[in-house]
Protein backbone atom coordinates (compact mmCIF):
# COMPACT_ATOMS: atom_id res chain seq x y z
CA UNK A 1 0.00 0.00 0.00
CA UNK A 2 1.89 2.99 -1.53
CA UNK A 3 0.90 6.13 1.38
CA UNK A 4 3.28 8.66 -0.77
CA UNK A 5 2.90 8.36 -4.59
CA UNK A 6 4.55 9.77 -7.34
CA UNK A 7 2.53 9.21 -10.66
CA UNK A 8 4.82 10.79 -13.26
CA UNK A 9 8.17 8.66 -13.00
CA UNK A 10 9.72 10.96 -15.56
CA UNK A 11 9.42 14.80 -16.57
CA UNK A 12 11.16 16.84 -19.04
CA UNK A 13 11.36 20.41 -19.13
CA UNK A 14 13.37 23.25 -21.16
CA UNK A 15 15.62 25.34 -19.42
CA UNK A 16 14.74 28.73 -18.18
CA UNK A 17 10.68 27.30 -18.07
CA UNK A 18 9.02 26.44 -14.93
CA UNK A 19 9.66 22.67 -13.81
CA UNK A 20 6.82 21.09 -11.41
CA UNK A 21 6.63 18.29 -9.82
CA UNK A 22 3.83 16.33 -7.83
CA UNK A 23 3.05 13.93 -4.88
CA UNK A 24 0.07 12.27 -3.47
CA UNK A 25 -0.47 11.39 0.21
CA UNK A 26 -3.15 9.32 1.74
CA UNK A 27 -2.20 8.76 5.40
CA UNK A 28 -4.11 11.92 7.27
CA UNK A 29 -1.55 11.47 10.27
CA UNK A 30 1.15 13.09 8.14
CA UNK A 31 2.19 16.68 9.49
CA UNK A 32 5.62 17.07 7.81
CA UNK A 33 6.55 17.06 4.05
CA UNK A 34 10.03 17.09 2.73
CA UNK A 35 11.73 17.08 -1.31
CA UNK A 36 14.69 15.35 -1.69
CA UNK A 37 17.08 15.72 -4.79
CA UNK A 38 19.59 12.59 -5.99
CA UNK A 39 21.84 12.69 -8.34
CA UNK A 40 23.75 8.80 -10.03
CA UNK A 41 25.67 7.58 -7.46
CA UNK A 42 25.13 9.65 -4.50
CA UNK A 43 22.96 9.81 -1.38
CA UNK A 44 19.47 11.97 -1.58
CA UNK A 45 20.00 15.59 -0.07
CA UNK A 46 17.50 17.78 1.48
CA UNK A 47 16.24 20.16 -0.81
CA UNK A 48 12.99 22.04 1.01
CA UNK A 49 10.35 20.77 3.49
CA UNK A 50 6.88 21.84 4.36
CA UNK A 51 4.70 21.31 7.73
CA UNK A 52 1.03 21.13 7.68
CA UNK A 53 0.32 23.93 9.53
CA UNK A 54 1.58 26.03 5.66
CA UNK A 55 0.32 26.02 2.22
CA UNK A 56 3.66 27.23 0.84
CA UNK A 57 7.11 27.27 1.78
CA UNK A 58 9.70 29.41 -0.83
CA UNK A 59 13.24 29.20 -1.07
CA UNK A 60 15.58 30.82 -4.02
CA UNK A 61 13.87 28.99 -6.79
CA UNK A 62 12.08 26.29 -4.62
CA UNK A 63 8.79 26.90 -3.61
CA UNK A 64 6.47 23.68 -2.06
CA UNK A 65 2.49 24.06 -2.34
CA UNK A 66 0.95 21.99 0.22
CA UNK A 67 -3.00 21.48 -0.19
CA UNK A 68 -4.04 19.65 2.70
CA UNK A 69 -7.76 18.70 1.50
CA UNK A 70 -6.88 17.11 -1.41
CA UNK A 71 -3.27 15.37 -0.06
CA UNK A 72 -1.53 16.88 -2.61
CA UNK A 73 1.80 18.83 -2.59
CA UNK A 74 3.78 20.29 -5.43
CA UNK A 75 7.32 21.15 -6.24
CA UNK A 76 8.01 24.19 -8.14
CA UNK A 77 11.27 25.09 -9.48
CA UNK A 78 11.66 28.26 -11.52
CA UNK A 79 13.37 28.91 -13.51
CA UNK A 80 14.80 25.55 -14.45
CA UNK A 81 18.27 24.98 -14.50
CA UNK A 82 20.34 22.27 -16.26
CA UNK A 83 21.54 21.68 -12.56
CA UNK A 84 18.30 20.13 -11.38
CA UNK A 85 18.36 17.71 -13.89
CA UNK A 86 17.95 14.72 -11.10
CA UNK A 87 15.72 12.51 -9.24
CA UNK A 88 13.45 13.95 -6.73
CA UNK A 89 11.93 12.29 -4.04
CA UNK A 90 9.07 13.53 -1.98
CA UNK A 91 8.96 11.90 1.50
CA UNK A 92 6.36 12.53 4.05
CA UNK A 93 6.68 11.80 7.87
CA UNK A 94 4.71 12.50 11.45
CA UNK A 95 6.92 15.69 13.10
CA UNK A 96 7.00 13.97 16.36
CA UNK A 97 7.84 10.35 17.75
CA UNK A 98 10.68 8.15 15.01
CA UNK A 99 10.35 10.87 12.09
CA UNK A 100 10.30 7.86 10.05
CA UNK A 101 10.22 9.02 6.27
CA UNK A 102 7.76 7.54 3.79
CA UNK A 103 8.87 7.74 0.10
CA UNK A 104 7.62 8.22 -3.09
CA UNK A 105 9.02 6.53 -6.63
CA UNK A 106 10.49 9.61 -7.53
CA UNK A 107 10.06 11.43 -10.54
CA UNK A 108 13.75 11.97 -13.05
CA UNK A 109 13.58 15.41 -14.08
CA UNK A 110 15.55 16.13 -17.22
CA UNK A 111 16.60 19.80 -18.11
CA UNK A 112 16.88 20.54 -21.68
CA UNK A 113 18.88 23.08 -22.69
CA UNK B 1 32.93 17.02 9.49
CA UNK B 2 32.59 13.95 7.31
CA UNK B 3 28.20 13.22 7.67
CA UNK B 4 27.14 10.26 7.34
CA UNK B 5 29.79 7.55 6.06
CA UNK B 6 29.21 4.31 4.76
CA UNK B 7 31.19 1.04 3.70
CA UNK B 8 31.91 -0.31 1.64
CA UNK B 9 30.50 1.22 -1.83
CA UNK B 10 30.26 -1.74 -3.49
CA UNK B 11 29.71 -5.39 -2.89
CA UNK B 12 28.74 -8.65 -4.16
CA UNK B 13 27.96 -11.86 -2.20
CA UNK B 14 27.20 -15.24 -3.27
CA UNK B 15 23.73 -16.59 -2.03
CA UNK B 16 23.99 -17.40 1.58
CA UNK B 17 26.64 -15.22 2.67
CA UNK B 18 26.60 -12.67 5.48
CA UNK B 19 28.03 -9.20 5.78
CA UNK B 20 27.61 -6.28 7.51
CA UNK B 21 27.41 -2.62 6.21
CA UNK B 22 29.25 0.28 7.85
CA UNK B 23 27.70 3.21 8.90
CA UNK B 24 29.11 6.27 10.90
CA UNK B 25 27.93 9.77 11.55
CA UNK B 26 30.25 12.49 13.28
CA UNK B 27 27.50 15.32 14.18
CA UNK B 28 26.41 13.60 17.17
CA UNK B 29 22.78 12.78 15.91
CA UNK B 30 20.52 10.61 18.10
CA UNK B 31 18.53 9.31 15.55
CA UNK B 32 19.86 6.95 12.46
CA UNK B 33 18.13 4.81 9.77
CA UNK B 34 18.91 1.77 7.26
CA UNK B 35 16.45 2.56 4.18
CA UNK B 36 17.41 0.16 0.98
CA UNK B 37 16.19 1.45 -2.62
CA UNK B 38 15.33 -0.52 -5.35
CA UNK B 39 15.30 0.13 -8.76
CA UNK B 40 12.65 2.02 -10.11
CA UNK B 41 11.42 2.91 -6.35
CA UNK B 42 11.86 5.28 -3.48
CA UNK B 43 13.77 4.26 -0.34
CA UNK B 44 11.98 1.58 2.15
CA UNK B 45 12.80 1.76 5.63
CA UNK B 46 14.50 -1.12 7.23
CA UNK B 47 15.72 -0.32 10.59
CA UNK B 48 16.02 2.79 13.05
CA UNK B 49 17.38 4.02 15.71
CA UNK B 50 16.45 6.69 18.02
CA UNK B 51 19.98 6.28 20.52
CA UNK B 52 22.08 3.95 21.88
CA UNK B 53 20.92 0.59 22.75
CA UNK B 54 17.51 1.32 21.12
CA UNK B 55 16.65 -0.19 17.91
CA UNK B 56 13.03 -0.56 15.87
CA UNK B 57 12.12 -2.20 12.51
CA UNK B 58 10.75 -0.50 9.73
CA UNK B 59 8.89 -1.39 6.84
CA UNK B 60 11.11 -4.19 5.87
CA UNK B 61 13.09 -5.38 8.78
CA UNK B 62 12.82 -9.24 7.76
CA UNK B 63 16.76 -10.96 6.68
CA UNK B 64 18.59 -7.62 8.16
CA UNK B 65 19.44 -6.67 11.70
CA UNK B 66 21.14 -3.88 13.13
CA UNK B 67 22.53 -2.96 16.91
CA UNK B 68 23.36 0.66 18.00
CA UNK B 69 26.61 -0.01 20.74
CA UNK B 70 27.69 3.84 20.18
CA UNK B 71 25.88 7.40 19.18
CA UNK B 72 27.93 7.09 16.12
CA UNK B 73 28.19 4.02 14.18
CA UNK B 74 24.75 2.06 13.46
CA UNK B 75 25.54 -1.33 11.10
CA UNK B 76 23.12 -3.41 9.36
CA UNK B 77 23.75 -7.45 9.41
CA UNK B 78 22.81 -9.49 6.40
CA UNK B 79 23.04 -12.92 7.97
CA UNK B 80 22.15 -15.10 4.93
CA UNK B 81 21.77 -12.88 1.55
CA UNK B 82 19.25 -13.73 -0.93
CA UNK B 83 18.82 -12.42 -4.56
CA UNK B 84 16.28 -10.55 -3.34
CA UNK B 85 18.53 -8.10 -1.25
CA UNK B 86 20.27 -6.81 -4.31
CA UNK B 87 19.48 -3.20 -3.65
CA UNK B 88 21.55 0.23 -2.91
CA UNK B 89 21.46 0.56 1.16
CA UNK B 90 21.06 4.35 2.73
CA UNK B 91 22.16 4.94 6.13
CA UNK B 92 21.03 8.47 7.42
CA UNK B 93 20.98 10.51 10.62
CA UNK B 94 19.18 13.27 12.28
CA UNK B 95 19.23 15.27 15.75
CA UNK B 96 15.78 14.19 16.13
CA UNK B 97 14.27 17.20 16.78
CA UNK B 98 10.76 18.25 15.50
CA UNK B 99 11.44 19.95 11.82
CA UNK B 100 15.14 18.75 11.14
CA UNK B 101 15.70 16.70 8.60
CA UNK B 102 18.04 13.53 8.11
CA UNK B 103 21.41 13.37 6.02
CA UNK B 104 21.89 10.73 3.94
CA UNK B 105 25.23 8.92 3.08
CA UNK B 106 26.17 8.34 -0.21
CA UNK B 107 24.70 4.42 -0.18
CA UNK B 108 26.26 0.87 -0.53
CA UNK B 109 25.32 -1.07 -3.60
CA UNK B 110 24.93 -4.50 -3.05
CA UNK B 111 24.77 -7.28 -5.66
CA UNK B 112 23.68 -10.61 -4.15
CA UNK B 113 24.06 -13.50 -7.02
Amino acid sequence: DQQVKQNSPSLSVQEGRISILNCDYTNSMFDYFLWYKKYPAEGPTFLISISSIKDKNEDGRFTVFLNKSAKHLSLHIVPSQPGDSAVYFCAARRIQGAQKLVFGQGTRLTINP
Amino acid sequence: NAGVTQTPKFRILKIGQSMTLQCTQDMNHNYMYWYRQDPGMGLKLIYYSVGAGITDKGEVPNGYNVSRSTTEDFPLRLELAAPSQTSVYFCASSLGVALETQYFGPGTRLLVL
